[in-house]
């Protein structure tokens, strides 16, 4: 079977770090992307993890462990265009992405 | 770069009814897929191609059909039309490398009456 769980919901002031998790549940892994997705737009591709670790690209960086089937994505000095769903998605082999169902970000002033 | 693209962005259909939505993507991928995003559910793989002539279903492959017949374009067609097709598509597309994104259209919001 297959499971990845997100948070619902979350919400942060601006300037402020965030933290959004993703833990799994699968048969089969070879690495897990996460995407960002403004409101009646595509998802983009944030970042890829496949070994253990973190991953920093300027505000975003990801972490995986891949013994606890746990990632987060980190979000740094959130500024308003941040408010977003963000996906998480398990890669099981070479043609398929598993998507959790996202996390809704709202940033305030 | 245009990048992938769908064809049509909206569309009302009524129950029974058929339609074909298009995907095509000038980045010269392998890889093509067909999702749905529905609210609380995520993105759910419909089908996808892992090249051109090649076709494969997903996770909720029934009511649709897809044919790759050139390398660029993913076409995505609903025979009879039913309520519970309504959904936000979006086609994607990708090299096919393990660490490699795939890169989205911006969807086609179809309404079954």
């Amino acid at each position: 079977g297959q499971n990845i769980d997100q948070p619902t919901e979350m919400t942060a002031t601006e300037g402020a770090i965030v933290q959004i998790n993703c833990t799994y549940q699968t048969s089969g892994f070879n690495g897990l992307f996460w995407y960002q997705q403004h409101a009646g737009e595509a998802p983009t591709f944030l970042s890829y993890n496949v070994l253990d670790g973190l991953e920093e690209k300027g505000r975003f960086s990801s972490f995986l462990s891949r013994s606890k089937g746990y990632s987060y994505l980190l979000l740094k000095e959130l500024q308003m265009k941040d408010s977003a769903s963000y996906l998480c998605a398990v890669k099981k082999n070479t043609d398929k992405l598993i998507f959790g169902t996202g996390t809704r970000l709202q940033v305030f002033p | 770069n245009a990048g992938v693209t769908q064809t049509p962005k909206f569309r009302v259909l009524k129950t029974g009814q058929s339609m074909t939505l298009l995907c095509a993507q000038d980045m010269n991928h392998e890889y093509m897929y067909w999702y749905r995003q529905d609210p609380g559910m995520g993105l759910r793989l419909i089908h996808y191609s892992v090249g051109e002539g090649t076709t494969a279903k997903g996770e909720v492959p029934d009511g649709y059909n897809v044919s790759r017949l050139k390398k660029q374009n993913f076409l995505l067609g609903l025979e009879s039309a039913a309520p519970s097709q309504t959904s936000v598509y979006f086609c994607a597309s990708s090299t096919g490398g393990w660490d490699q994104p795939q890169h989205f259209g911006d969807g086609t919001r179809l309404s079954i009456l």
